[in-house]
């Protein structure tokens, strides 16, 4: 079946520094790949996505490329900033799965001023 | 417009007890999930709606785990004669066609079973 692993956190960090979140999956066909965020007290939403090998998802100065050969989907950005604190969950879904999302655990991010 | 609304925010209830969840999704949203989310854990797949019909109940842990949509839009989870191990948050997701389209999800419900 599906699984996506995520790195463990928290991952801490000061403001400015460059994040890496690591993300990789199992899938026994083509899956998309998502990256979801839930800021405190919101609900999780849609950060980006990527549907096929070597596309890359950006958004809000995120940044996630769809590795097919190391069945990986790392997410990065270059200066993080403290309302970027949150919890992200890498996903996938595909059409053996009904496109029905199946997620990590989540990795929690806090950034200091 | 308005996202996906879940009440009761919270809920409190006794083992053995019955409780629903309700789900709002967003108008014209054709797809609507449910999920569990414990703590420190990522979102678990429940059931799955497409209109009316639930098109894929295979993540509900057993038959005290029941949902409906009977109108194609607002959605109930129920559960039955509740467990201290059924106590986490539960969260609902719509989205516009089911196919890949982005999952909205509501801000969840929190349910501890004492």
């Amino acid at each position: 079946g599906n699984s996506v692993t995520q790195m463990e956190g928290p991952v801490t960090l000061s403001e400015e520094a460059f994040l890496t979140i690591n993300c990789t999956y199992t899938a026994t066909g083509y899956p998309s790949l998502f990256w979801y965020v839930q800021y405190p007290g919101e609900g999780l939403q849609l950060l980006l996505k990527a549907t096929k090998a070597d596309d890359k998802g950006s958004n809000k100065g995120f940044e996630a490329t769809y590795r097919k050969e190391t069945t990986s989907f790392h997410l990065e950005k270059g200066s993080v900033q403290v309302s970027d604190s949150a919890v992200y969950f890498c996903a996938l879904s595909d059409q053996g799965g009904s496109y029905i999302p199946t997620f990590g655990r989540g990795t929690s991010l806090i950034v200091h001023p | 417009g308005a996202g996906v609304s879940q009440t009761p925010s919270n809920k409190v209830t006794e083992k053995g007890k019955y409780v629903e969840l309700r789900c709002d999704p967003i108008s014209g949203h054709t797809a609507l999930y449910w999920y569990r989310q414990s703590l420190g854990q990522g979102p678990e797949f429940l059931i799955y709606f497409q209109g009316t019909g639930a098109a894929d109940d295979s993540g509900l842990p057993n038959d005290r785990f029941f949902a409906v949509r009977p109108e194609g839009s607002v959605s109930t989870l129920k559960i039955q004669r509740t467990e201290r191990g059924d106590s986490a948050v539960y969260l609902c997701a719509s989205s516009r066609t089911g196919d890949n389209s982005p999952l909205h999800f509501g801000n969840g419900t929190r349910l501890t079973v004492t």
